[in-house]
């Protein structure tokens, strides 16, 4: 059964601080992507990776940056945390290209 | 501007009746579409995906059906269930636009028993 976890459910961080949320994976799969869902909004892309060390950015990538060390994970790294990233930050993996993203179950992330 | 839009944002059903959500989409340039499922607290989780090659796809109660000359596609539920109510997203992804996939706001579905 494929499996995407990420590292908490939720998460309570100040303004400023480094936040940093861990995917992994264990289906061997290439792609991994970061993103996040408000309301009215849908799924919005951060930042995906299809290899170990490369990245590219999404659609939203402002004040965020990745890490992909092992082809198993994929980090998302607030550099310093604001209000306006309170959100759910999804993490997914997908085989290839061609084939759908599963995804991790999610990171209520709340910065006050 | 959204590439994918699913214009209604709540839809209610009557269990046992079909349920049909609507995704349009702008660029010509998507291949292939993905229908999610998600409660609340949890991830998405896949349901069903067509190719820009066919016009249908079927999976037990789901159904897909893609008008590629109106740019649109469908999700039919039939019968509909009370676990059937989640947020349902639309997706898509193009050969020419990269590995990622591009998702619509999502349309909340209510199973009424």
């Amino acid at each position: 059964d494929v499996k995407v976890t990420q590292s908490s459910r939720y998460l309570v961080k100040r303004t400023g601080e480094k936040v940093f949320l861990e995917c992994v994976q264990d289906m061997d799969h290439e792609n991994m992507f970061w993103y996040r869902q408000d309301p009215g909004l849908g799924l919005r892309l951060i930042y995906f990776s299809y290899d170990v060390k490369m990245k590219e950015k999404g659609d939203i990538p402002e004040g965020y940056s990745v890490s992909r060390e092992k082809k198993e994970r994929f980090s998302l790294i607030l550099e310093s945390a604001s209000t306006n990233q309170t959100s759910m930050y999804l993490c997914a993996s997908s085989l290839t290209s061609n084939t759908e993203a599963f995804f991790g179950q999610g990171t209520r992330l709340t910065v006050v | 501007d959204q590439q994918v839009k699913q214009n209604s944002p709540s839809l209610s059903v009557q269990e046992g009746r079909i349920s049909i959500l609507n995704c349009d989409y702008t660029n010509s340039m998507f291949d292939y579409f993905l229908w999610y499922k998600k409660y609340p607290a949890e991830g998405p989780t896949f349901l069903i995906s067509i190719s820009s090659i066919k016009d249908k796809n079927e999976d037990g109660r789901f159904t897909v059906f893609l008008n590629k000359s109106a740019k649109h596609l469908s999700l039919h539920i039939v019968p509909s269930q009370p676990g059937d109510s989640a947020v349902y997203f639309c997706a898509a992804r193009g050969y020419n636009y990269g590995q990622n996939f591009v998702f619509g706001p999502g349309t909340r579905l209510s199973v009424l028993p």
